[in-house]
């Protein structure tokens, strides 16, 4: 079973609506994030959660929000979804090891294709 | 401000040979830097990571090499086969304890393609 799942796999919706994207993991990290890419591009941060009650706001946060709902749940919205929009999104996540030889390697889910119509 | 980013944005090789992706980056304070692969339809997979208190890296027929002087990093993959062709990123994080830590920023990717 995968670590990192990501529901739904592909959307297509239309400008105006409300849409939720949906994360889970069973790695059991106190880290999760959210990263949009689009093509020819890197990931780019959208928010990010370092336990149930820390929500931080990345580099393209306009226009998204997020809910930690659980450690292993983390939803990303977009309440009036646009065509600019239409992207990849990938969940990932992390553990916690504080000190400086801490590693932050993040595992990613298999994203989820959007298409704002 | 942090970046990273990339000098060739498609790479393309022999099944056999050697390959090298270069990477740039700007933000000296970054202590930490990881090379992903991605391939088609697939979220990024680690390959191999390096500390800024380390100039090189060897993992199974992959090289991270760390030049802190330049702000440079490159993966060099040792007899590169069909199944190496992906999208390969560099990613950086921040200094440990600073606001950043934790975080990752990514390149833009090149795009590896082996040929048979």
């Amino acid at each position: 079973d995968a670590d990192v799942t990501q529901t739904p796999r592909n959307r297509i919706t239309k400008t105006g609506k409300r849409i939720m994207l949906e994360c889970s993991q069973t790695k059991g990290h106190d880290r999760m994030y959210w990263y949009r890419q689009d093509p020819g591009l890197g990931l780019q941060l959208i928010y990010y959660s370092f336990d149930v009650k820390d929500i931080n706001k990345g580099e393209i946060s306009d226009g998204y929000s997020v809910s930690r709902q659980a450690q292993a749940k983390f939803s990303l919205s977009l309440e009036s979804a646009i065509p600019n929009q239409t992207a990849l999104y990938f969940c990932a996540t992390s553990d916690h090891m504080p000190g400086t030889g801490a590693k932050n390697e993040q595992f990613f889910g298999p994203g989820t294709r959007l298409t704002v119509l | 401000g942090e970046s990273v980013g990339l000098h060739l944005p498609t790479l393309s090789v022999q099944e056999g040979d050697n390959s090298i992706i270069n990477c740039a980056y700007s933000n000296s304070a970054s202590d930490y830097f990881i090379w992903y692969k991605q391939e088609s339809g697939k979220g990024p997979q680690f390959i191999i990571d390096i500390r800024s208190n380390m100039d090189k890296r060897q993992g199974q027929r992959v090289t991270v090499l760390l030049n802190k002087t330049v702000k440079h990093l490159s993966l060099q993959i040792a007899a590169t086969q069909p199944g190496d062709s992906a999208v390969y990123f560099c990613a950086e994080a921040g200094d440990a304890g600073g606001t950043s830590y934790g975080k990752l920023t990514f390149g833009q990717g090149t795009i590896l393609t082996v040929h048979p």
